[in-house]
This record gives C-alpha cells, sequence and structure tokens, in this order.
C-alpha cells in the first residue's frame, strides 16, 4: 500500500491552463522532493522541502512553483502550461538524515500539453 | 555533465544468465542507493550503502560500494524475468541526484 500519493494519474491539458499536481505522504517525512522524468529519461531534481515554509529550486530550471504549508502535502503548480512541459513527474519523500533512509516515490503524475 | 554515470545503458539477457552493472562518479558520496522502476510507476528503493567497501545481498542482487565511495555495483545472479526494468543509482546527502540508469530487458 502506498504511503506516498500523487493525483491525477494522468492529465491531458491545453496550452496555458493553470493546474496542480498534488502530492501527499503519511509517513510524517520531513523532506520532499518533485523529480522530473522524460520517458526512458534520467530523473532531474525540480524543487525539493526540508520542512513546512521551505522549498528550494533544484537543478533542472522548471517554470513551476511549490508550497510547503503543511508537512504532508507538496503541490506543484503551473500557472501557464506550455507543450514543453510535456513529462512525468515524481513526488518523493524522506524522513532519513543525509538521504540514508531512501526515498519512498510516488506512483507520477503523467502530464501532456496540447 | 551528469554527476553519476550508468553503464550499461541497455542489458539483454537471457533468463538465468548473472549480470553487473555499475554507477560511477567523480565525486565522494556520503550514501549510495539502487533503485528500480518499472514502466509507468515511480522508482522503488533496493538498497542504502554507506560505508566504504560495504557488501549488500538482497536474495539473488549483491551491491557493492567502491572503497572510496565514488562508485557501485549491482550484480545479479541467475536473472529472472522479473527482474525486468530500469535500475537507477541515486547519490547525495539532502537532495539526491539521480543516474540515468541501465534499462534491463530478461528473456524467458
Amino acid at each position: 500500500e502506498a504511503d506516498i500519493y500523487q493525483t491525477p494519474r494522468y492529465l491531458v491539458i491545453g496550452t496555458g491552463k493553470k493546474i496542480t499536481l498534488e502530492c501527499s505522504q503519511t509517513m510524517g517525512h520531513d523532506k520532499m522532493y518533485w523529480y522530473q522524468q522524460d520517458p526512458g529519461m534520467e530523473l532531474h531534481l525540480i524543487h525539493y522541502s526540508y520542512g513546512v515554509n521551505s522549498t528550494e529550486k533544484g537543478d533542472l530550471s522548471s517554470e513551476s512553483t511549490v508550497s510547503r504549508i503543511r508537512t504532508e502535502h507538496f503541490p506543484l503548480t503551473l500557472e501557464s502550461a506550455r507543450p514543453s512541459h510535456t513529462s512525468q513527474y515524481l513526488c518523493a519523500s524522506s524522513g532519513g538524515g543525509s538521504g540514508n533512509y531512501g526515498y519512498t516515490f510516488g506512483s507520477g503524475t503523467r502530464l501532456t500539453v496540447v | 555533465t551528469q554527476l553519476l554515470e550508468q553503464s550499461p545503458q541497455f542489458l539483454s539477457i537471457q533468463e538465468g544468465e548473472n549480470l553487473t552493472v555499475y554507477c560511477n562518479s567523480s565525486s565522494v558520496f556520503s550514501s549510495l542507493q539502487w533503485y528500480r522502476q518499472e514502466p509507468g510507476e515511480g522508482p522503488v528503493l533496493l538498497v542504502t550503502v554507506v560505508t566504504g567497501g560495504e557488501v549488500k545481498k538482497l536474495k539473488r542482487l549483491t551491491f557493492q560500494f567502491g572503497d572510496a565511495r565514488k562508485d557501485s555495483s549491482l550484480h545479479i545472479t541467475a536473472a529472472q524475468p522479473g527482474d525486468t526494468g530500469l535500475y537507477l543509482c541515486a547519490g547525495g546527502q539532502w537532495d539526491m541526484r539521480f543516474g540515468a540508469g541501465t534499462r534491463l530487458t530478461v528473456k524467458p
């Protein structure tokens, strides 16, 4: 049974729409992450959070924004979707220090912008 | 420049064969993790290695962390079709970086 949930699983939207990808975890983890992954390609870190009211940008330049108002919730928002945003978005959480406890990933949201 | 280099990129073998995949970097990592990802799903953690030279076994999978903590290998004995998937290594501290992965196909 998954302890980290992402919704929606699949999303097809038109260019210019605002969307929010949801991510929630029930493990009480303080660290949460968003990764972007194109089919068959590596994961790129786009945002991370070390706790409530803490958010940082990752390596990959992204036009998305995130918020962390509650420990369990880490939504990602695209204000104006473009076809270049088409990708899979993976949310993860971690409870340990220095990454030693590993990440728990959600099943991902596959986004298609037409 | 990719922080973690994984090789080979693709590997297709017959059921029952042994294989080794590699994860290399010029950086030293405090820990390194291996994940397996199936199509349409998120990666699932297999193991975390922390100490240089450490060897961990998970059934038919053997993971080794290099003495200098810059590289790691994953060896699978008697591969089965259920081992098919994308194997990813990841390293770092608070924010992990992933390699591009080795895509393994095990044919029955």
